[in-house]
């Protein structure tokens, strides 16, 4: 069965502090993993997709990375406006759905 | 361009009623899609509509959740007779084309409390 374990459930940083959060999946045939933002009383907003291992991706202060088992979002230097919960979820080859994980919720204080 | 529209934002209901819930894709996404989340627990899969045809149904919890897509434009998923274990956050996403190569976008969401 596909899964997704996102570690650790809550992340508390001081402004400038860098640090990662991890997702870890098991599927069968990964067809791209994905991250999200997500703010209080709002949708899930695309961040990033991976599909192969190796494969880095960046945006700002974020960086994506995937391996065959997990996924790594490292936030360098974060500012108190990246605080929000992070969700990773990942498609098989088989359906056209997403199978999400819990979600990191990062807070960031100045 | 408009993101994914979803009314009502919130909705409080009695055991029993009858609740819709409407998501209005982006105009020209053919692939629409209905996901929950239950208080403490992971965002689940619903359904997925092409145009007008459901895909796949497979994470439908029973038979009284009912979704239809008129036409392959919006799409409305209705609840009767609701019971407590219903509430939750449903939201809808769209997308140009299947596999995620175009990106799914959400609604911000309806929040559905049954008491």
């Amino acid at each position: 069965e596909d899964q997704v374990t996102q570690s650790p459930e809550a992340l508390r940083l001081q402004e400038g502090e860098s640090s990662s959060l991890n997702c870890s999946y098991t599927v069968s045939g990964l067809r791209g993993l994905f991250w999200y933002r997500q703010d209080p009383g709002k949708g899930p907003e695309f961040l990033f997709t991976l599909y192969s291992a190796g494969e880095e991706k960046e945006k700002e202060r974020l960086k994506a990375t995937l391996t065959k088992k997990e996924s790594f979002l490292h936030i360098t230097a974060p500012k108190p406006e990246d605080s929000a919960t992070y969700l990773c979820a990942v498609r098989n080859y088989n359906t056209d759905k997403l199978i999400f994980g819990t979600g990191t919720r990062l807070q960031v204080f100045p | 361009e408009a993101g994914v529209t979803q009314f009502p934002s919130h909705s409080v209901i009695e055991k029993g009623q009858t609740v819709t819930l409407r998501c209005d894709p982006i105009s020209g996404h053919d692939n629409l899609y209905w996901y929950r989340r239950v208080m403490g627990k992971e965002i689940k899969f619903l359904l997925h509509f092409v145009k007008e045809s459901k895909q796949d149904e497979s994470g439908m919890p029973n038979n009284r959740f009912l979704a239809e897509r008129t036409g392959g434009t919006y799409s409305t998923l209705k609840v009767q007779p609701a019971e407590l274990e219903d509430s939750g956050v449903y939201f809808c996403a769209s997308s140009q084309g299947t596999g995620g190569y175009y990106g799914y976008t959400f609604g911000s969401g309806t929040r559905l409390t049954v008491v």
